[in-house]
């Protein structure tokens, strides 16, 4: 069965500091592939997706994910953070049958030092 | 466009009660997702639909909770009769027809069963 694993459920980083968020997959083939943010109280908003092409893809805030195959993994990075990226990051893929549903991990807080 | 919206923002109701959420999504999408979030486990999905037609419902709970979407632009999801373990956030997503694969969240809506 599919499934998305965030296995960061707290990280906790100075403000300007690099983020590094790790996510792995199991999937049968390669899946769409999304991160999502959530904001206390707020629903769920799009970061970045991948589906094809480039490895390496570029999102909204300053926010980028490296697609590896070889690892199964989609990790979401940002070269030096700001107090308001505190929040909730969402891993989730999605058949590329895109009729198909979308699963998500877990998540994982991301706390910032100031 | 006004996005995905859901009613209501926050429902406090008794162990007992029959509790209806209800989602607009967005024009023109075919696809609608209604997944529930806990502390403990997350943000499943509950059930989706495709064209209106449900697709999977493996993840909804139990008997006691349905879903129709009658038309295209609106959704319900029912708990009859709610327990206290029924508390979470309930979010509704949908996602479009063209070659855009990730879903957009509306703002939830926060049950408490007491």
């Amino acid at each position: 069965a599919q499934s998305v694993t965030q296995p960061d459920i707290h990280i906790t980083v100075s403000e300007g500091a690099s983020l590094e968020l790790r996510c792995n997959y199991s999937y049968g083939a390669t899946p769409y592939l999304f991160w999502y943010v959530q904001s206390p109280g707020q629903g769920l908003q799009l970061l970045l997706k991948y589906f094809s092409g480039d490895t390496l893809v570029q999102g909204i805030k300053g926010f980028e994910a490296e697609f590896k195959r070889s690892q199964s993994s989609f990790n979401l990075r940002k070269p030096s953070v700001h107090w308001s990226d505190a929040a909730e990051y969402f891993c989730a893929v999605g058949l590329m049958n895109r009729d198909d549903k979308i699963i998500f991990g877990k998540g994982t807080r991301l706390h910032i030092l100031p | 466009d006004a996005g995905v919206i859901q009613s209501p923002r926050h429902e406090v109701t008794e162990m007992g009660q029959e509790v209806t959420l209800r989602c607009k999504p967005i024009s023109g999408h075919n696809s609608l997702f209604w997944y529930r979030q806990t502390m403990m486990r997350g943000l499943e999905l509950l059930i989706y639909f495709n064209n209106n037609v449900p697709i999977d419902d493996s993840g909804m709970p139990e008997d006691r909770f349905s879903a129709k979407m009658p038309n295209a632009s609106f959704s319900t999801l029912k708990i009859q009769p709610s327990e206290p373990r029924d508390s979470a956030v309930y979010f509704c997503a949908s996602r479009g027809r063209v070659t855009v694969p990730e879903a957009f969240f509306g703002q939830g809506t926060r049950l408490t069963v007491v």
